[in-house]
């Protein structure tokens, strides 16, 4: 069965440093997004992704993230130079379809020391 | 604005049934879904409602009332690793919106022997 995959599964950074992270949406899906959560707390909207450009995008995401989908598989999530409070599990999720189930991969635990 | 209410801890007993409740306030609802996640893992979807109405999967019933803002998750003959958080979620599709999901907190099920 396809599933969405990330990468890397746990990343490490300093305060400041540039963090990209990475997904492969399932390979017929068209819509693509990112949600975060912090540990403790609800899974929060960060961007959706359709049709190579941005469609929406929460007050969390702000000037120090971007999304690329650089290639005809890879949809990553950028952010410049990272916070304490960027501390995060981030997951990647994409759907065919919007009415339908948005699949979310096993997700990114990003630290920042 | 955007709001999803749920219990934040239930307890039940392995074969039983539980009713996990989630209200929410919304404009733009375009759908309903519950999510299963374990702890450190992602969410995975387990049901979906855009109608009123109960849809049946298995062990896993979701309710939904458009009207009343209003749905349940129905777990039926539960057993030990059905313990997870139960993450209610629904869909907007307005002005713009790409289906982005907007999460409770999730209710906390422990189920005992």
């Amino acid at each position: 069965e396809p599933e969405v995959t990330q990468t890397p599964s746990h990343q490490v950074t300093q305060m400041g440093q540039e963090v990209i992270l990475r997904c492969v949406p399932i390979s017929n899906h068209l819509y693509f997004y990112w949600y975060r959560q912090i540990l403790g707390q609800k899974v929060e909207f960060l961007v959706s992704f359709y049709n190579n450009e941005i469609s929406e995008k929460s007050e969390i995401f702000d000037d120090q993230f971007s999304v690329e989908r650089p290639d005809g598989s890879n949809f990553t999530l950028k952010i410049r130079s990272t916070k304490l409070e960027d501390s995060a599990m981030y997951f990647c999720a994409s759907t065919r379809a919007i009415q339908e189930t948005q699949y979310f991969g096993p997700g990114t635990r990003l630290l920042v020391l | 604005g955007q709001n999803i209410d749920q219990p934040t801890e239930m307890t039940a007993t392995e074969g039983a049934i539980v009713q996990i409740n989630c209200t929410y306030q919304t404009s733009g609802f375009n759908g309903l879904f519950w999510y299963q996640q374990h702890a450190g893992e992602a969410p995975t979807f387990l049901s979906y409602n855009v109608l009123d109405g109960l849809e049946e999967k298995g062990r896993f019933s979701s309710f939904l009332s458009r009207s009343k803002g209003y749905s349940y998750l129905l777990l039926k003959e539960l057993q030990m690793k059905d313990s997870a958080s139960y993450l209610c979620a629904h869909s907007i599709y307005y002005g713009g919106s790409q289906g982005n999901l907007i999460f409770g907190k999730g209710t906390k099920l422990s189920v005992k022997p």
